[in-house]
């Protein structure tokens, strides 16, 4: 068991609506990545977030938008949700140093599966 | 450019090995990685392979790497029913935060 967890598991959101979703990391961990894996696809890389503070952003526009707690759990948000931000979320916690983090230290929790209809 | 390819399904037979093959457009690129990820659940590294390897085995499984083709596979030895899942590929960067994903190959498994 990796000890990452997500909240909620499931949620439906209304076109325009804004969503928080959470990610609490594995014990010791001071990173965070979240990745939107859309139906059959790949997941993309959002951002990273490495000791409260944003560390790396893919391609996605500026409404989503994260947060890094002192306890290194972390938020994503998405405002005026829009009918392609369905998919699941995965979040992976890892221990870095602010550079670069090696995949196979990062551990990836179960996901927030987002409908937004 | 960052792109990751797979074929979209494989299908074998039980007992059988499976080939999942891969191509990579970043040269690069420093680590390669197989993930499996079942219904319903999130993704497992199954493993990794630094780039300035060939080959790595690890019980059932053994990753190649052509460098010069940009192509890793994934073989799985005797596959059995749960190995019934989609494997992706990837790959990172030393300078980079962030994983490249394929978009992965669903593996049936006929008895």
């Amino acid at each position: 068991e990796t000890g990452v967890t997500q909240s909620p598991t499931h949620l439906i959101k209304t076109r325009g609506q804004q969503v928080t979703l959470r990610c609490s990391s594995q014990s010791g961990h001071n990173t965070v990545s979240w990745y939107q894996q859309a139906l059959g696809q790949g997941p993309q890389f959002i951002f990273q977030y490495y000791r409260e503070e944003e560390n790396g952003r893919g391609n996605f526009p500026p409404r989503f938008s994260g947060l890094q707690f002192p306890n290194y759990s972390s938020e994503l948000n998405v405002n005026a949700l829009e009918l392609d931000d369905s998919a699941l979320y995965l979040c992976a916690s890892s221990l870095g140093d602010g550079q670069f983090v090696p995949s196979y230290e990062q551990y990836f929790g179960p996901g927030t599966r987002l409908t937004v209809t | 450019g960052e792109d990751v390819e797979q074929s979209l399904f494989l299908s074998v037979r039980e007992g059988d090995s499976s080939v999942i093959n891969c191509t990579y457009t970043d040269s690069s690129s420093t680590y390669l990685y197989w993930y499996k990820q079942e219904p319903g659940a999130g993704l497992q590294l199954l493993t990794y392979i630094f780039s300035n390897m060939d080959m790595k085995q690890d019980q059932r499984l053994t990753v190649l790497l052509n460098k010069k083709d940009k192509h890793l596979s994934l073989r799985i030895a005797d596959t059995q029913t749960g190995d019934s899942a989609i494997y992706f590929c990837a790959e990172s960067y030393s300078s980079a935060s962030k994983i490249i994903f394929g978009s992965g190959t669903r593996l049936s498994i006929r008895p």
